[in-house]
């Protein structure tokens, strides 16, 4: 069974950091792009940031460049996101999604983790 | 603000057929692929159609998917209740970017 796992959100205060990470199984995560997406409570989705199969690509939504970087080690299956200088606006539920690039679909989501962003 | 553009809300009775737009532009919808997803409360989003039009295996044949130009639509017919939630149109943006639709809440009445 193809699976999304992430993990380490949380509580974290202004211009704190935090690093997320998505844990992949049941297919070969080298052959396949990854993304994040957030949404924040009771929002939509926003697209936060992509990485291609071998880190050839490398995309980021405006909104985050700069503050967040995009990461993923194909021999541990694991995805990561940390995220430096958080701000209130970065509050949301972040979810690792699987991709084969271009305007191909987000298939499947993990189930979010949670991060938080205040004093 | 979206760079896709969906109504907000729709709301229809149990059976009835309903549409959701996604308006785009040439650079996202106009020139790639269109997905929508579907989020029942409280859960991660789920790939309901890929491609404009084609169909994930478990997903009825009552939802359907179409594109022209640089507009989008979701087909739900014989509506359930159990098919409200929120959904949300996709698709890759020429600028190097993914754009989604800021969501429409589907109430089933």
């Amino acid at each position: 069974e193809v699976q999304l796992v992430e993990s380490g959100g949380g509580l974290v205060k202004p211009g704190g950091s935090l690093r997320l990470s998505c844990a992949a199984s049941g297919f070969t995560f080298s052959s396949y792009s990854m993304n994040w997406v957030r949404q924040a409570p009771g929002k939509g989705l926003e697209w936060v940031s992509s990485i291609s199969s071998s880190n050839t690509y490398i995309y980021y939504a405006d909104s985050v460049k700069g503050r967040f970087t995009i990461s993923r080690d194909n021999a541990k299956n694991s995805l990561y996101l940390q995220m430096n200088s958080l701000r209130a606006e970065d509050t949301a539920v972040y979810y690792c999604a699987r991709w084969l690039g271009g305007g191909t679909p987000f298939d499947p989501w993990g189930q979010g983790t949670l991060v938080t962003v205040s004093s | 603000q979206s760079v896709l553009t969906q109504p907000p809300s729709l709301s229809a009775a149990p059976g009835q057929r309903v549409t959701i737009s996604c308006s785009g532009s040439s650079s996202n919808v106009g020139n790639n692929y269109v997905s929508w997803y579907q989020q029942l409360p409280g859960t991660a989003p789920q790939l309901l159609i890929y491609e404009n039009n084609k169909r994930p295996s478990g997903v009825p044949d009552r939802f359907s998917g179409s594109k022209s130009g640089t507009s989008a639509t979701l087909g739900i017919t014989g509506l359930q209740t159990g098919d409200e939630a929120d959904y949300y149109c996709g698709t890759w943006d020429d600028s190097l970017s993914w754009v989604f639709g800021g969501g429409t809440k589907l109430t089933v009445l």
